[in-house]
């Protein structure tokens, strides 16, 4: 079975500007969540979809943004684009929202804002 | 106190010995335990997750939980020099949502 997909793999902004970052679930899994991860430090929870509604977000400002489709992919927007926002962008899936449940990581998009 | 701690580490282990790596938590994330395995430059790897006080046993993978004390715990018997990397402690908190540690590096000394 496939695992967790991202794209892009990389990504080169400039400040200001705005990215959209793509994911793609386990087959199954209906939860998906986002998380930033800058070198050194554990990976910090932006948001998390289920059932295409948001089932929680993190504390990040209002430029992060996030959906998820029909078919359980998502999506992080981010907008205005700040050289802090240079990091590791992580999607995980897992079956539901719950405790009980995984999550499992894709590759990553690795973001860096100049 | 951070929700989840660990030692940022290096710690140094020869192989072949029994690598153990802890993580406190506080009161605010106590429902699930997990512990991932990252290698520089990639994504978390999920090794083991613990949801009741006690051992749970997985290959040369061992995570232990104590609720009282507010800690977990994750023994790799066996150490490889593949088991060098950093390892990540990650708790539920009442939203479900994952609150990580910092993580440990391990490095495993041929």
């Amino acid at each position: 079975d496939a695992g967790v997909t991202q794209s892009p793999t990389h990504l080169i902004k400039t400040r200001g500007q705005h990215v959209t970052l793509r994911c793609s679930p386990i087959s199954g899994h209906k939860s998906v969540s986002w998380y930033q991860q800058v070198l050194g430090q554990g990976p910090q929870f932006i948001f998390q979809y289920y059932e295409k509604e948001e089932r929680g977000r993190g504390n990040f400002p209002d430029r992060f943004s996030a959906r998820q489709f029909p078919n359980y992919s998502s999506e992080l927007n981010v907008n205005a684009l700040l050289l802090g926002d240079s990091a590791l962008y992580l999607c995980a899936s897992s079956l539901g929202s719950r405790s009980a449940y995984e999550q499992y990581f894709g590759p990553g998009t690795r973001l860096t804002v100049t | 106190q951070k929700e989840v701690e660990q030692n940022s580490g290096p710690l140094s282990v020869p192989e072949g010995a029994i690598a153990s790596l802890n993580c406190t938590y506080s009161d605010r994330v106590s429902q699930s335990f997990f512990w991932y395995r990252q290698y520089s430059g990639k994504s978390p790897e999920l090794i083991m997750s613990i949801y009741s006080n006690g051992d749970k046993e997985d290959g040369r993978f061992t995570a232990q939980l104590n609720k009282a004390s507010q800690y977990v715990s994750l023994l790799i018997r066996d150490s490889q020099p593949s088991d060098s990397a950093t390892y990540l402690c990650a708790a539920m908190d009442s939203n479900y949502q994952l609150i990580w540690g910092a993580g440990t590096k391990l490095i495993i000394k041929p």
